[in-house]
């Protein structure tokens, strides 16, 4: 069966500290790999998604950037953080489409999340 | 640019009560929609509504896809302290293989 990894689940860090958040899937091949964040009991927002090795889309311009080094393996960093980026980091993978789907996750499996406190 | 919006933002019942939640959006090319439940971390998956599949039921929640207004409704009925959640929205973009979320509804189900 496919497992969704993140890492760390808190995190504190001081203004102007790098960031680096991992997510790795285990179970499937060439996935499609998401990084969301999501501000205190709000929706999600989607920061970046990936469709394959190098290949990675940025949603929202910002102090953030995304790497995908492996295939089943997302990164999320930051060379400098700030006050802003505090928040919950959710890292989701999903099947590629056209294949078939099965419930009850349809594919849009979600991490266990990281939260991020920049102080 | 896709967009998901969801009503209310809190919404604050008793047990038994029945609720529904709303869910509008506008999206280049839609694919489909999905409700999920956060509850403490991961969002977990409650339905998927498609052009073939507008309207799906378990248990006490169902759900139907409206694609004429472009909106979708949840609907909780007897409604149970541990309904207590923020219920996420979110659609599918054809033209992308990616998932856009509203902001999330939080309900309170109070005993």
């Amino acid at each position: 069966s496919q497992t969704i990894h993140q890492w760390p689940a808190t995190l504190v860090q001081p203004v102007g500290s790098p960031l680096s958040l991992e997510c790795t899937v285990e179970g499937t091949s060439n996935p499609n790999l998401y990084w969301y964040r999501q501000a205190a009991g709000r929706g999600l927002q989607l920061l970046f998604y990936s469709v394959g090795i190098g290949q990675i889309s940025s949603e929202v311009p910002q102090n953030l950037s995304a790497s995908r080094p492996q295939d089943r393996q997302f990164i999320l960093s930051s060379k400098k953080l700030l006050l802003s980026d505090s928040g919950f980091y959710l890292c989701a993978w999903s099947v590629k489409w056209g294949r078939v789907r099965e419930d009850p996750n349809y594919g849009y499996t979600f991490g266990s999340g990281t939260r991020l406190t920049v102080v | 640019e896709d967009k998901v919006v969801q009503s209310p933002l809190s919404l604050v019942v008793h047990e038994g009560d029945t609720v529904t939640l709303n869910c509008s959006y506008e999206v280049t090319n839609f694919r489909s929609l999905l409700w999920y439940k956060q509850e403490k971390k991961a969002p977990t998956f409650l339905f998927m509504l498609t052009s073939s599949g507008i309207e799906k039921k378990s248990g006490r929640l169902s759900s139907i896809l409206d694609k004429k207004e472009l909106s979708s409704i949840l609907n909780i009925t007897a409604t149970q302290t541990g309904d207590s959640a923020i219920y996420l929205c979110a659609v599918e973009d054809r033209g992308a293989q990616k998932l856009v979320f509203g902001q999330g509804t939080r309900l309170t189900i109070n005993p």
